[in-house]
């Protein structure tokens, strides 16, 4: 695609329900991040990948939140047990090799836990 | 570790006039630096960078920045704002050495009244 594509745009989950959030690079970017923005804040870094493999998951807040990438393209970050604290836009942003290049950010998942 | 701080969470600015947004970081090692746009439900869009070089940086839209590596500043200005300057902006920086994430400030609200 020409951008960036996330899934679902929107996402309202209960409390302590599961949820998987979509994350479609562009074609042929290597590297591909997930970021945290909480309503009124900057995003915060959660966890990058370099192809298949995660290299940083130092962001990724506690052992409910894990993210994968087994092929090297799409991406899924999932999140067990929602929380409220969890309630926040999800960004995910991928760039075409490491280095000063630019990262291009798709719309984002808003998670409301109720 | 590095921090970003952008000083106003808040500018309200008459349209044609100009704006100035702060942005002062912390890090302890060298980075590249960033200004990012945000309009509403929308992804974050690279407005300029400073890699190296010349510390004025030209950019979309007709903004620009100043490094000033003694200040450890990066302010974003733009001479005469247009309504559709009306948006979200985050101030980043990424370091040099190692590692591809972004750290950001908390952001800038700016509104542009007709």
């Amino acid at each position: 695609g020409a951008g960036v594509s996330q899934s679902p745009r929107y996402k309202v989950a209960k409390r302590g329900q599961d949820v998987a959030l979509r994350c479609d690079p562009i074609s042929g970017h290597v590297s591909l991040f997930w970021y945290q923005q909480a309503l009124g804040q900057g995003p915060e870094f959660l966890t990058y990948f370099q192809n298949e493999a995660q290299l940083d998951k130092s962001g990724l807040p506690s052992d409910r939140f894990f993210a994968e990438r087994p092929e090297g393209s799409v991406s899924t970050l999932k999140i067990q047990r929602t929380q409220q604290e969890d309630s926040a836009v999800y960004l995910c942003a991928s760039s075409l090799k490491t280095g000063t290049t630019e990262a291009f950010f798709g719309q984002g998942t808003r998670l409301t836990v109720v | 570790a590095q921090s970003v701080t952008q000083l106003d969470s808040q500018v309200p600015v008459f349209e044609e006039a100009p704006v100035e947004l702060r942005c002062n970081y912390s890090s302890s090692v060298s980075v590249y630096l960033f200004w990012y746009v945000q309009y509403p439900n929308q992804g974050l869009q690279l407005l300029l960078k400073y890699l190296s070089g010349s510390t004025l940086v030209k950019g979309i839209n007709g903004f620009e920045a100043e490094f000033n590596k003694s200040q450890t500043s990066f302010h974003l200005r733009k001479p005469s704002v247009h309504i559709s300057d009306t948006a979200e902006y985050f101030c980043a920086v990424r370091m040099k050495a190692a590692g591809n994430k972004l750290t950001f400030g908390g952001g800038t609200r700016v509104l542009v009244k007709p």
